[in-house]
């Protein structure tokens, strides 16, 4: 199993700029998050999904949105980029039982200037 | 609202215990977790504990969970200069989708 892979690993975007950060699973997980990282804030949760065709907000949801067509794929979309958005961004992947963890992949560190 | 709070860094020698403490307000969390994460790479699961445990040992790591004080500490047996790393504390529920991280304590160990 790949696990939970991301790409691209690195991207610069001016503002105003729109991209989508793409994210895929091989473990047949029905949840799906995607976190933002900034120095000295650990992880926050912009969007997460439960399964399929199901998607909800979290903490920090402005400027993204998500969508979830097949169980594997979660893409993350920047509709305007703003310098606001620096960031790393992981997404992760759980069974979602019961206290079970979640799988995180290796990241998109994004620049907006 | 829901929080988890850990200081940012600790240093320790190489051979000595690491301890690395974490505070969280929601009371009602099921599980409470360690991840680490190695310079570049995402997050990886260290250990975690029900919130109706005490301890829990797992080779060099030890989670003594405080519930009435809310606090949780990971300690680090004979660190390394392997274990040089961020450990996130992190507190959740079902799922685990819904984590909420604190900040992270950047380990560094000195040889």
């Amino acid at each position: 199993n790949a696990g939970v892979t991301q790409t691209p690993k690195f991207q610069v975007l001016k503002t105003g700029q729109s991209m989508t950060l793409q994210c895929a699973q091989d473990m047949n997980h029905e949840y799906m998050s995607w976190y933002r990282q900034d120095p000295g804030m650990g992880l926050r949760l912009i969007h997460y999904s439960v399964g399929a065709g199901i998607t909800d907000q979290g903490e920090v949801p402005n400027g993204y949105n998500v969508s979830r067509s097949t169980t594997e794929d979660f893409p993350l979309r920047l509709l305007s980029a703003a310098p606001s958005q620096t960031s790393v961004y992981f997404c992760a992947s759980s069974r979602g039982g019961a206290g079970d963890t979640q799988y995180f992949g290796p990241g998109t560190r994004l620049t907006v200037l | 609202g829901e929080d988890v709070e850990q200081s940012l860094f600790l240093s320790v020698r190489e051979g000595d215990s690491s301890v690395i403490n974490c505070t969280y307000t929601d009371s009602s969390s099921t599980y409470l977790y360690w991840y680490k994460q190695e310079p570049g790479a995402g997050l990886q699961l260290l250990t975690y504990i029900f919130s109706n445990m005490d301890m829990k040992q797992d080779q060099r790591l030890t989670v003594l969970l405080n519930k009435k004080d809310k606090h949780l500490s990971l300690r680090i047996a004979d660190t390394q200069t392997g274990d040089s790393a961020i450990y996130f504390c992190a507190e959740g529920n079902t799922g685990g989708f819904k984590t909420i991280f604190g900040a992270g304590t950047r380990l560094f160990v000195k040889a």
